[in-house]
């Protein structure tokens, strides 16, 4: 079974651009949440999305959006892109919310210049 | 909210066992994880446990909670230099994981 890809894996951006990330899950998984990893912060949750809903939300300004359509796949977006934005970020999906296993796909690994 | 601290760095070498510790703020978790990242990759879900459990044994890997000191740890039996990497502890509420921030470990050959 394949595991959760992410694209692209690598981006350099423009502060004031947006970007939108990709994140496909597990197959038969529904539940998609995304997460940032910088080197201050650590780990930090962003958002979780199951049956197309947004489930639950991190602490983390309107910039920072997402969807999931019905094949279970996510895409995240973040407008006026800032310095600190930059950052690697992960995608997990997991069969269902609530709390399941949850894995990782490699990660996109964001430049904001 | 939850809130989850390691401490940094742990060196071990090849053949040893190695104890990673994590202390949690909140007890609604129903289940704690270990996961493992390797330089430029994402996270590997290594174990997790109930949290009505004491300990859970896979294969090298050991876990010990103590709810009542809200501490857990992992044991790695015969660290290989393949273990190097850094190691999270994560609480769950729901699908939301908390992360503590991480131990680097590292194993001299």
């Amino acid at each position: 079974k394949a595991g959760v890809t992410q694209t692209p894996r690598y981006l350099i951006k423009t502060r004031g651009q947006q970007v939108t990330l990709s994140c496909s899950p597990i197959s038969g998984h529904r539940s998609v949440s995304w997460y940032q990893q910088t080197p201050g912060q650590g780990l930090q949750f962003l958002f979780e999305y199951f049956s197309e809903t947004q489930r639950n939300k991190g602490n983390f300004p309107g910039r920072f959006s997402g969807r999931q359509f019905s094949n279970s796949r996510s895409e995240m977006n973040v407008s006026t892109l800032e310095l600190g934005d930059s950052a690697l970020y992960l995608c997990a999906s997991s069969y269902t919310t609530g709390e399941h296993e949850q894995y990782f796909g490699p990660g996109t690994r964001l430049t904001v210049t | 909210g939850e809130d989850v601290e390691q401490s940094l760095f742990l060196s071990v070498r090849e053949g040893d066992s190695s104890v990673i510790n994590c202390t949690y703020t909140d007890s609604s978790s129903t289940y704690l994880y270990w996961y493992k990242q390797e330089p430029g990759a994402g996270l590997q879900l290594l174990t997790y446990i109930f949290s009505n459990m004491d300990m859970k044994q896979d294969q090298r890997l050991t876990v010990l909670l103590n709810k009542k000191d809200k501490h857990l740890s992992l044991r790695i039996a015969d660290t290989q230099t393949g273990d190097s990497a850094i190691y999270f502890c994560a609480g769950a509420a729901g699908n939301k994981l908390t992360f503590g921030g991480g131990t680097r470990v590292l194993v001299k050959p």
